[in-house]
């Protein structure tokens, strides 16, 4: 059970560039998110899916698409990287959304867009 | 106002010293708690929930008062490994996909 695992675990970018960071998970949870975290800002939410194939923004969506074509898959995609993109950026996943329900983290990834 | 509300720190304490951290939050309908450890460089990992009465594990005690709310976080008998940044985390409504919000973290290093 390797639980939520991301790759790459580190990219650097030319600004205009285009990546896509995949997330897998291997607990059946349905709900999975995609966080950036930058330097006193703290965890931001960029996009989260509440199950195959549904998609939903979060709090810092611009710049971003996502697609959840599998249950256990989301990958998030940058189409023209800007050096303002550059972070950690952490996927996570959850259960379901009751009380105790907390989320599970991978391991991130650290993308520097130069 | 931000939602969840952390004092940054950092916390320099020394081995074997107690140190609490305090976090409020602004949405009055939260429902639930969570206090998270993350490691330099790394993941975000759940070290413990927070219930209403308080709870313990170990050397952590977690309480929750609701009327000001706020949540607190007590640590007993500093080790050097309890070195990391701590994350107040808040359930605002079930039922909700997004709705945990984190605290921006306090960060607190344990001195031999």
């Amino acid at each position: 059970n390797a639980g939520v695992t991301q790759t790459p675990k580190f990219r650097v970018l030319k600004t205009g560039q285009s990546m896509t960071l995949l997330c897998a998970q291997d607990m059946n949870h349905e709900y999975m998110y995609w966080y950036r975290q930058d330097p006193g800002m703290g965890l931001r939410l960029i996009h989260y899916s509440v199950g195959e194939g549904t998609t939903a923004k979060g709090e810092v969506p611009d710049g971003y698409n996502v697609s959840r074509l599998k249950k256990q898959n989301f990958l998030l995609g940058l189409e023209s990287a800007a050096p303002s993109q550059t972070s950690v950026y952490f996927c996570a996943s959850r259960f379901g959304t009751g009380y105790t329900d907390t989320q599970y983290f991978g391991p991130g990834t650290r993308l520097t867009v130069l | 106002r931000k939602e969840v509300e952390q004092d940054p720190g950092p916390f320099n304490v020394p081995e074997g010293a107690t140190v609490a951290f305090n976090c409020t939050y602004s949405n009055s309908a939260s429902q639930s708690f969570f206090w998270y450890r993350q490691d330099c460089r790394k993941e975000p990992k759940l070290l413990m929930s927070v219930y209403s009465s308080g709870n313990e594990d170990g050397r952590f005690t977690a309480q929750l008062n609701r009327a000001s709310q706020y949540i607190s976080l007590l640590i007993r008998d500093s080790k050097l490994s309890d070195s990391a940044t701590y994350l107040c985390v808040v359930n605002p409504l079930a039922g909700s996909a997004r709705q945990l919000t984190f605290g921006s973290g306090t960060q607190l290093t344990v001195l031999p």
